[in-house]
C-alpha cells in the first residue's frame, strides 16, 4: 500500500553541522505533514508541521520544506547538537474521510559527534 | 502543551493472560486516539482508530479480538492484549489529537508501554 518513505535509514554529523533528512511520500492527496523526533524509549515527540499550502516553514534551528511536484519532505536542522541525536520520522496525514489517520515513514537514526 | 499520558510504561506478562494499557489526554478531550505498535529499529505501524463512545476501527491485518480496544471517555481509552504471546512483545505507543479548531493539527503522543511476554 502508499506509505511514507525515507532515503536514508541512517545519517552522522559534526556537532555544530546542519543536517538534512529527507523524506518521499507517495500519497499526493495528502495535504498535512509531520516531522518528529524520537528517543529512544520514549514516544514520538512533535517537531514541526507543513500544510500543502506551503512550501516552506520554519521553527527554531528546524526548518521544513515541502516539494508537492515530486512530493518530497525534508526536514532541515541547523548548529546540530548532540542531543538532537535520535530518530526522525515523517507522518502524512491522511484526509478526514480516510480516517484522519498519521502515516509514519521508516525513520532517520540522526548520531552527532561531538 | 498538550499531554498524553499512558501506563503502564514497562509490563512483563506470562503467555496467555491479559495485559490492559491506558491511555490519557490529561489537559485536553480526546474523541479520537490512535493506537501504535513498534518493534525495534522499525517505524511506528498504525493498528487502530479509537473512537470514543464507538467502536474502534482496526487497520488490515490487526485482530481485532485479540487486541481489544475501548474509548469510555473523551480522556481514556485502553488496550488490553488477550491471550499474549511471545510475539505480542513490543513496544505500543497512544496518541491523540488536539483539535484547534483551525484545521489540520499535530497527533500528541504517550511516551509508550514495552511489553514482554515471557
Amino acid at each position: 500500500g502508499e506509505s511514507v518513505g525515507l532515503h536514508l535509514p541512517t545519517l552522522s554529523v559534526q556537532e555544530g553541522d546542519n543536517s538534512i533528512i529527507n523524506c518521499a511520500y507517495s500519497n499526493s492527496a495528502s495535504d498535512y505533514f509531520i516531522w518528529y523526533k524520537q528517543e529512544s524509549g520514549k514516544g514520538p515527540q512533535f517537531i514541526i508541521d507543513i500544510r500543502s499550502n506551503m512550501d516552506k516553514r520554519q521553527g527554531q534551528r528546524v526548518t521544513v520544506l515541502l516539494n508537492k511536484t515530486v512530493k518530497h519532505l525534508s526536514l532541515q536542522i541547523a548548529a546540530t547538537q548532540p542531543g538532537d541525536s535520535a530518530v526522525y520520522f515523517c507522518a502524512e496525514n491522511r484526509a478526514y474521510n480516510q480516517g484522519g489517520k498519521l502515516i509514519f515513514g521508516q525513520g532517520t537514526e540522526l548520531s552527532v559527534k561531538p | 502543551g498538550a499531554v498524553v499520558s499512558q501506563h503502564p510504561s514497562r509490563v512483563i506478562c506470562k503467555s496467555g493472560t491479559s495485559v490492559k494499557i491506558e491511555c490519557r489526554s490529561l489537559d485536553f478531550q480526546a474523541t479520537t486516539m490512535f493506537w501504535y505498535r513498534q518493534f525495534p529499529k522499525k517505524s511506528l505501524m498504525l493498528m487502530a482508530t479509537s473512537n470514543e463512545g464507538s467502536k474502534a476501527t482496526y487497520e488490515q491485518g490487526v485482530e481485532k479480538d485479540k487486541f481489544l480496544i475501548n474509548h469510555a471517555s473523551l480522556t481514556l481509552s485502553t488496550l488490553t492484549v488477550t491471550s499474549a504471546h511471545p510475539e505480542d512483545s513490543s513496544f505500543y505507543i497512544c496518541s491523540a489529537r488536539r483539535y484547534l479548531g483551525t484545521g489540520d493539527s499535530p497527533l500528541h503522543f504517550g511516551n509508550g508501554t514495552r511489553l514482554t511476554v515471557t
